[in-house]
């Protein structure tokens, strides 16, 4: 079975400009969350989806926002760059709680640089 | 906010020997994970621990949960230069999706 898949692996923009990423759970997970890795440091929580509805949000500014589709992929998009958003957005999917297996599986991730 | 303190930050070790890696809060968690990221990839899980003074093996891997659920350590026995990595803690204050990270430790076991 595929794993959590993220596109693309690696951006680059300039500040002002908009992205998109994009995130596809393993089959079967319902729940998505995004997290933010800069260089040197733990992830750090942004959001959490889980059928398609918000479940939580961590301490991002409003330039960061989300979704989740139907088909339970995940889009997670930042407005108005700034250089300090330049980090490894990883998205993880899971089965939900109380499922009595909520192992977190985190896909690769994906570079952003932000010049 | 809970927040989880790892130390040290860098370790650097020769094929053979033992480390520890340590992860600390001022508050309580109800359980804890520990992960491994390599370079380019995302943190993989290595365990949960959920009772207070359990201890879990993983291999030469040693994974302990302090008494009070506040620290916890993780101990490689005879590392291997397939240990190296980037070792994090985790807490979950009510959902697994939204996990507190400590900041890691990097781990560098040379041949």
């Amino acid at each position: 079975d595929a794993g959590v898949t993220q596109s693309p692996t690696h951006l680059i923009k300039t500040r002002g400009q908009q992205v998109t990423l994009r995130c596809s759970p393993i089959s079967g997970h319902k729940s998505v969350s995004w997290y933010q890795q800069v260089l040197g440091q733990g992830p750090q929580f942004i959001f959490q989806y889980y059928e398609k509805e918000e479940r939580g949000r961590g301490n991002f500014p409003d330039r960061f926002s989300a979704r989740q589709f139907p088909n339970y992929s995940s889009e997670l998009n930042v407005n108005a760059l700034l250089l300090g958003d330049s980090a490894l957005y990883l998205c993880a999917s899971s089965l939900p709680r109380g499922s009595g297996n909520e192992k977190l599986f985190f896909g690769s991730g994906t570079q952003l640089s932000v010049l | 906010t809970q927040l989880l303190e790892q130390s040290p930050q860098f370790l650097s070790i020769q094929e053979g020997e033992n480390l520890t890696v340590y992860c600390n809060s001022s508050s309580v968690f109800s359980s804890l994970q520990w992960y491994r990221q390599e370079p380019g990839e995302g943190p993989v899980l290595l365990v949960t621990v959920v009772t207070g003074g359990e201890v879990k093996k993983l291999k030469r891997l040693t994974f302990q949960f302090g008494d009070a659920r506040k620290d916890s350590s993780l101990h490689i026995t005879a590392a291997q230069p397939g240990d190296t990595g980037l070792y994090l803690c985790a807490g979950a204050p009510d959902s697994w999706g939204k996990l507190q990270f400590g900041a890691g430790t990097q781990v560098v076991v040379t041949p």
